[in-house]
């Protein structure tokens, strides 16, 4: 059973353009999470995803950044206009439909988001 | 609100003897904390979690934690270090009262096992 699988691993970007970063969930699991790790720091909450809905983007920033995890295909994160405060590894996790709160998260290997 | 902290940056331990990585919490409601390591480079990896129930959870590569409600702490465990458990180590909430399913993270512990 294939884990949390992450597209590309690491991604170079000039100021001004766009990022897309793409995360297929585990096989049965139809949650999707996207977390975002600074250098030096722990992992921050971005979106929460279900099939074609965003459930809680409350961790997301209110401009450039979007989500989506279409019915078929892989969950999206796309920075438009990246900055380089944008670097950073964003990490996707995934989680089976049932009693989300108790479920456990699974990671993905992360993409590495570099901005020159 | 809820929040994780891990009182230290990084911990040094002997190969051969035992481990403790600190953890504590705050949130409204019940817990349901996590722990999960990072090699580098590398994704998060699943070790264990409390949920309810024992508070002694056992969890992946011998390790372990104990809930301490009291003490509003989660600390992570092994009896005997292996060089290869040199990692970061990451502790995590989430709260029951809280209508989100975002797990908060702790900063992280370095840990390092020297032989």
């Amino acid at each position: 059973n294939a884990g949390v699988m992450q597209n590309p691993r690491h991604l170079v970007r000039r100021r001004g353009q766009e990022a897309r970063l793409r995360c297929s969930p585990m096989k049965g699991h139809s949650h999707v999470y996207w977390y975002r790790q600074l250098p030096e720091e722990g992992l921050k909450f971005m979106v929460y995803l279900q099939k074609e809905n965003i459930i809680d983007e409350s961790g997301m920033p209110k401009e450039r950044f979007s989500a989506e995890f279409p019915k078929e295909g892989p969950s999206i994160l796309r920075i438009q206009q990246v900055v380089r405060g944008d670097s950073a590894a964003y990490f996707c996790a995934s989680s089976p439909p049932e009693a989300a709160y108790q479920e456990t998260q699974y990671f993905g290997p992360g993409t590495r988001l570099l901005v020159l | 609100a809820q929040s994780v902290a891990q009182p230290e940056d990084q911990v040094n331990v002997a190969e051969g003897n035992p481990l403790t990585v600190k953890c504590t919490y705050s949130v409204s409601g019940n817990p349901y904390l996590f722990w999960y390591v990072q090699y580098p480079n590398r994704g998060l990896q699943f070790l264990l979690k409390y949920i309810t129930g024992d508070n002694l959870v056992k969890g992946s590569y011998g390790f372990e934690a104990e809930f301490n409600k009291s003490q509003t702490s989660f600390h992570l465990k092994k009896p005997s270090a292996l060089v290869s458990d040199s990692a970061l180590y990451f502790c995590a909430v989430r709260d029951e009262s809280n209508s989100g399913y975002a797990l908060n993270f702790g900063k992280g512990t370095s840990l390092l096992v020297t032989p």
